[in-house]
């Protein structure tokens, strides 16, 4: 059980939009900047958002991050059939310790 | 641009302790970073090691910290994991990564931006 919570699963189709939300505590969202990872099958996370919401190089603006209080939101607009993944978020904890959240399975139907 | 490359044996026994190494290249360990594993059991999510600073000050998740000890080879470019009196719980798939974390403004900001491929490590008899 992640301390950062994530819906296990979402879908939609080809060229619409999906939301992913983490929910979070004071202790780790509330207080500190969130990050999200893009993880495709058999292969390493990959950085999508640091800092809540910035895009490294190479990260198309169909990517988005927001944080409210003690929850963030991964966008993803105009979906592609390569967006199928598991997305995680990411944050700082004050027990000094690193957060993911369980991860979610997005499904381009 | 960084790149790391974790290495170790692929099975480990129950009751014994898991080792690997993640080795550093395209930059020097010593530079102003901090150096972690993370872990993936088949199926599961991503869960949060440890890290290491090259002084050699290191932070533990609070689960694993009996377990578990990361070090530093600054003469090797590398780094390293072990994690004692392992079961079959722990099998996963291990990354070793490059996270990026310091002040901005208020707020603390921490996020792996470079990740090795992942080794796997199977516990069994």
């Amino acid at each position: 059980q992640s301390v950062l919570t994530q819906p296990p699963s979402v879908s939609a189709a080809p060229g619409q939009k999906v939301t992913i939300s983490c929910s979070g505590s004071s202790s780790n969202i509330g207080n500190n900047y969130v990050s999200w990872y893009q993880q495709l099958p058999g292969t390493a996370p990959k950085l999508l958002i640091y800092e809540n919401n910035k895009r490294p190089s190479g990260i198309p603006d169909r990517f988005s991050g927001s944080k409210s209080g003690t929850s963030a939101t991964l966008g993803i607009t105009g979906l592609q059939t390569g967006d199928e993944a598991d997305y995680y978020c990411g944050t700082w904890d004050s027990s000094l310790s690193a957060l993911f959240g369980g991860g979610t399975k997005l499904t381009v139907l | 641009q960084v790149q790391l490359q974790e290495s170790g044996p692929g099975l480990v026994k129950p009751s014994g302790t898991l080792s690997l190494t993640c080795a550093v290249s395209g930059g020097s360990i010593s530079s102003s970073n901090w150096w972690s594993w993370v872990r993936q059991p088949p199926g599961k999510g991503l869960e949060w090691i440890g890290e290491i600073y090259h002084s050699g000050s290191t932070n533990y998740n609070p689960s694993l910290k009996s377990r578990v000890t990361i070090s530093v080879d600054k003469s090797k470019n590398q780094f390293s994991l072990k994690l004692s009196s392992v079961t079959a719980a722990d099998t996963a798939v291990y990354y070793c990564a490059s996270p990026c974390s310091g002040w901005y403004g208020d707020y603390y900001y921490y996020y792996m931006d470079v990740w090795g491929k992942g080794t796997t490590v199977t516990v069994s008899s």
